[in-house]
């Protein structure tokens, strides 16, 4: 069965410390891979997304995944977080005929 | 701008009454969607729609429904058959069946007292 997982339900960094959020998935073909953001109250905002090419992909806000077919991951990175990162973060699979499925989140804290 | 509304952005019903959640898209998106958040549990599909007057069920339909007779609009009708309707709802929108990603409303909080 299709599925995505984010092993982690809240992960706590340091203001200005390097962020790693994890993504494994399980899918029968090359999926198409997205990150999302939400803040409190509000929508999903796209930070980034993969479909071919590069493995390494940039977002918006700093932030960079780099997908790994050998061990069906995506994780999102960020250099230096900034206390406006505070957010719970998606991670999602799709392909080009089907509909997105989506992890169930990453709650970021940031200590100040 | 393109994007999508929902309205209203707080709703509050009676026990028993049926409500309507509005999605309204302007970027001529053929497909939209609607999910419920609750805490801790995600992103749950509740309905989809991929072309006008058609629509499927998503993994939590019961108690809900829905109409496309619009392209840029996809309402959710929160029913007194759904007994735990107090929840955050989601509208998505994508340019075609879904892959390429979603573009997400702004969400409507409904409370049910």
């Amino acid at each position: 069965a299709q599925s995505v997982t984010q092993p982690d339900i809240h992960i706590t960094v340091s203001e200005g410390a390097s962020l790693e959020l994890r993504c494994n998935y399980s899918y029968g073909a090359t999926p198409y891979l997205f990150w999302y953001v939400q803040s409190p109250g509000q929508g999903l905002q796209l930070l980034l997304k993969y479909f071919s090419g590069d493995t390494l992909v940039q977002g918006i806000k700093g932030f960079e995944a780099e997908f790994k077919r050998s061990q069906s991951s995506f994780n999102l990175r960020k250099p230096s977080v900034h206390w406006s990162d505070a957010a719970e973060y998606f991670c999602a699979v799709g392909r080009e005929d089907d509909k997105i499925i989506f992890g169930k989140g990453t709650r970021l804290h940031i200590l100040p | 701008d393109g994007g999508i509304t929902q309205s209203p952005k707080y709703l509050f019903r009676k026990e028993g009454q049926n409500v309507t959640l509005s999605c309204e898209q302007n970027l001529n998106h053929d497909a939209m969607y609607w999910y419920r958040q609750d805490p801790g549990q995600g992103l749950r599909l509740i309905y989809y729609s991929q072309i006008v007057n058609d629509f499927q069920k998503g993994d939590i339909a019961e108690g809900y429904s829905v109409s496309r007779e619009k392209k840029e609009s996809f309402p959710l009708t929160v029913t007194s058959a759904q007994k735990n309707p107090t929840a955050f709802y989601l509208c998505a929108s994508s340019p075609d069946r879904g892959g390429y990603g979603y573009t997400f409303g702004s969400g409507t909080r409904l409370t049910v007292v």
